[in-house]
């Protein structure tokens, strides 16, 4: 059964950093994207950026490019998501997801989520 | 790049149908064959219901079709139920990211 197990939720204050996960099971993990998606409180969904676990590759979302890291370790089937400097207006929920098919920055469809990370950064 | 637009409710009574249409333009909608629909129920991770414009993944039901004309896409569901009653997004493809659409929340009435 594939899976997308995230971290759990963090309670921040602006200007601390943070790095959430997402561990991948019941699939070769190296061999699919991940993509991270930001989920405002009461908002839509966005499109933060991809990572192939099988040699790092990484695109981001011009939205997003700066403001977050994303990576992947392939030896422990785990993708995360960093913030060197958090702002207020980083709180969210923050999904990962698998997706079988990317190219360039975006992907055709995602096919398995994680049950997200809440990330709440207090001013 | 902009959001795609969607309604923001659409609402039907048991055992109808109901249509959420999804618009863009040429550079995503109109361009790509990869349309995908995700269902959210409060509180839960979305799921994908429609990938690459009308293909349903294993499991999900015959209810749900997806269909794009120009550079609008359109997910129905037939045969309402009140599990069926959820937000709904949107995605399209394009070279520099994924976009959404803003979410149209289904009420069954």
């Amino acid at each position: 059964e594939v899976q997308l197990v995230q971290s759990g939720a963090e309670v921040k204050k602006s200007g601390e950093s943070l790095k959430i996960s997402c561990k991948g099971s019941g699939y070769r993990f190296s061999s699919y994207w991940i993509a991270w998606v930001r989920q405002m409180p009461g908002k839509g969904l966005e499109w933060i950026g991809i990572v192939y676990p099988g040699d790092s590759d990484t695109r981001y979302s011009p939205s997003f490019q700066g403001q977050v890291t994303i990576s992947a370790d392939k030896f422990t089937s785990t993708a995360y998501l960093q913030w060197s400097s958090l702002k207020a207006s980083d709180t969210a929920m923050y999904y990962c997801a698998r997706s079988p098919y990317c190219s360039g920055g975006g992907c055709y469809s995602c096919d398995y989520w994680g049950q997200g990370t809440l990330v709440t950064v207090s001013s | 790049q902009s959001a795609l637009t969607q309604p923001a409710s659409v609402s039907g009574s048991p055992g109808q149908s109901i249509t959420i249409s999804c618009t863009g333009t040429s550079s995503d909608v109109g361009g790509y064959n990869y349309v995908s629909w995700y269902q959210q129920h409060p509180g839960k991770a979305p799921k994908l219901m429609i990938y690459d414009v009308s293909n349903r993944p294993s499991g999900v039901s015959n209810r749900f079709s997806g269909s794009k004309s120009g550079n609008t896409a359109s997910l129905t569901i037939s045969g309402l139920q009140a599990e069926d009653e959820a937000d709904y997004y949107c995605s399209s493809y394009t070279r520099s990211s994924t976009i959404f659409g803003g979410g149209t929340k289904l009420t069954v009435l």
